[in-house]
């Protein structure tokens, strides 16, 4: 069974530019996770999906950042503008409805300057 | 804010000794407690959940201990291997949204051959 998978590994854009994050969940899990680390912090939760609905988005830092699943399936999180305080490794994860057990997927390496 | 600590950032330890490694939290007790693991390059691996319910859980060398009192939960690597070195997280979810999970920063555990 294929993980949930990222793309790209790595990104490094300049500052105001936009950059767009995708995640492929592992098939079949209704929930979809966004989470963000930045250098010497702990990974911290930036919103969550069930199928295309978004059930919490509290963990948003602020409406540069747009995140869509259309259709229930893959997610796609967008920075425009990009700044540098946004650098750092960005993780999806996936769950089954009611399950607590998330999959993480590698993650996206964001470096902006 | 529920808070979750984990205060040793690292861990060195001999091979074949036990592994014992913290994690402590505030306010309310979560309804449950999970450990991942992190190795460099990739994302958090799910490793044991334990419920506010369970004293102790076992997973082949691994035991998870959850304390409502101390508010505290130990995870315990025994007969430790090289192989067992990464950096371990401890989480918990937050009110309101038991899904939402909160993570530690994380203890780097090294095993010297």
């Amino acid at each position: 069974e294929a993980g949930v998978t990222q793309f790209p590994s790595h990104s490094v854009i300049e500052k105001g530019q936009t950059v767009t994050l995708r995640c492929d969940p592992i098939s079949g899990h209704d929930n979809l996770y966004w989470y963000r680390r930045v250098m010497g912090k702990e990974i911290k939760f930036l919103l969550h999906f069930v199928k295309e609905s978004k059930q919490d988005e509290s963990g948003m830092p602020n409406n540069r950042f747009l995140a869509e699943r259309t259709g229930g399936t893959y997610s796609t999180l967008k920075v425009q503008p990009a700044e540098l305080e946004d650098s750092g490794v960005y993780f999806c994860a996936s769950s089954q409805y009611n399950s607590e057990t998330q999959y993480f997927g590698p993650g996206t390496r964001l470096l902006v300057l | 804010s529920q808070k979750i600590e984990q205060n040793s950032e690292a861990l060195n330890i001999q091979e074949g000794k036990t592994a014992t490694l913290t994690c402590n939290y505030t306010n309310y007790s979560p309804a449950y407690l999970q450990w991942y693991r992190q190795d460099p390059g990739r994302g958090p691996v799910f490793l044991l959940l334990i419920r506010e319910n369970e004293k102790e859980k076992r997973k082949e060398r691994l035991k998870v201990t959850f304390d409502t009192t101390l508010k505290q939960s130990l995870f315990h690597i025994t007969a430790s291997q090289p192989a067992d070195s990464a950096t371990y997280l401890c989480a918990r979810p937050n009110s309101g949204g038991y899904q939402k999970v909160t993570f530690g920063t994380g203890t780097k555990l090294q095993v010297i051959p």
